[in-house]
């Protein structure tokens, strides 16, 4: 099945630093998502993004399916930014959705 | 906010016992699902349905768990002789199907515990 990948595994910042993280999948793939889980372990959405660009206050994301990578980018962190942060992945040969490992984010006041 | 819910947040229960955890998903999505996470792992697939046709199980799913969405609307998960793997957050999402469009939105989850 798809394997999905996300890089780094675990990211140590000053608040106010800027971030990117990394998702590689394997497969082509019809469907992405980008998944922040709290501290409560609850996940909210961030992004949808099959392909293309997209952006959302400090939050932004790049899909390119082409070369089977995601990135988000999160500008001038907070401490709120704390937590994981999930890719999920939808192969095109079925609807089952994949998640990576995820990486999980400190942001020090 | 009428989001997806889940019911209990938390359960404790002693090993060998039944539990049935519930889902509500958002009121106009048509697919459904459940996912299992363990500590330090990202969410794993168990099952999906499509209304009330549930049209896939992974292997994960042994047959001491079985999920019905009876009228496609809730749905229940119900894990028999629970054994202390199945120690885990279960985790309900639904999304609106059309044209290829599948973003999928998250319950808190139930918090499982097998003692």
């Amino acid at each position: 099945g798809i394997q999905v990948e996300q890089s780094p595994p675990d990211l140590i910042l000053q608040e106010g630093a800027n971030s990117t993280l990394r998702c590689n999948f394997s497969d082509s793939v019809n469907n992405l998502q980008w998944f922040h889980q709290n501290p409560w372990g609850q996940l909210i959405n961030l992004f949808y993004i099959p392909s293309g660009t997209k952006q959302n206050g400090r939050l932004s994301a790049t899909t390119v399916a082409t070369e089977r990578y995601s990135l988000l980018y999160i500008s001038s962190s907070q401490t709120t930014d704390s937590g994981v942060y999930f890719c999920a992945v939808t192969n095109r040969r079925d609807d089952k959705i994949i998640f990576g490992k995820g990486t999980r984010l400190h942001i020090l006041p | 906010d009428t989001g997806v819910s889940q019911d209990p947040r938390h359960k404790i229960t002693k090993r060998g016992q039944n539990v049935t955890f519930r889902c509500d998903p958002i009121s106009e999505h048509n697919r459904l699902y459940w996912y299992r996470q363990t500590l330090g792992q990202g969410p794993e697939f168990l099952t999906y349905f499509q209304n009330e046709a549930q049209l896939e199980k992974s292997r994960l799913l042994s047959d001491r768990f079985s999920a019905e969405r009876p009228k496609g609307s809730f749905s229940t998960l119900e894990i028999q002789r629970t054994e202390q793997g199945d120690s885990a957050m279960y985790l309900c999402a639904s999304s609106f199907v059309a044209g290829g469009h599948y973003e999928q939105y998250f319950g808190p989850g139930t918090r499982l515990t097998v003692t």
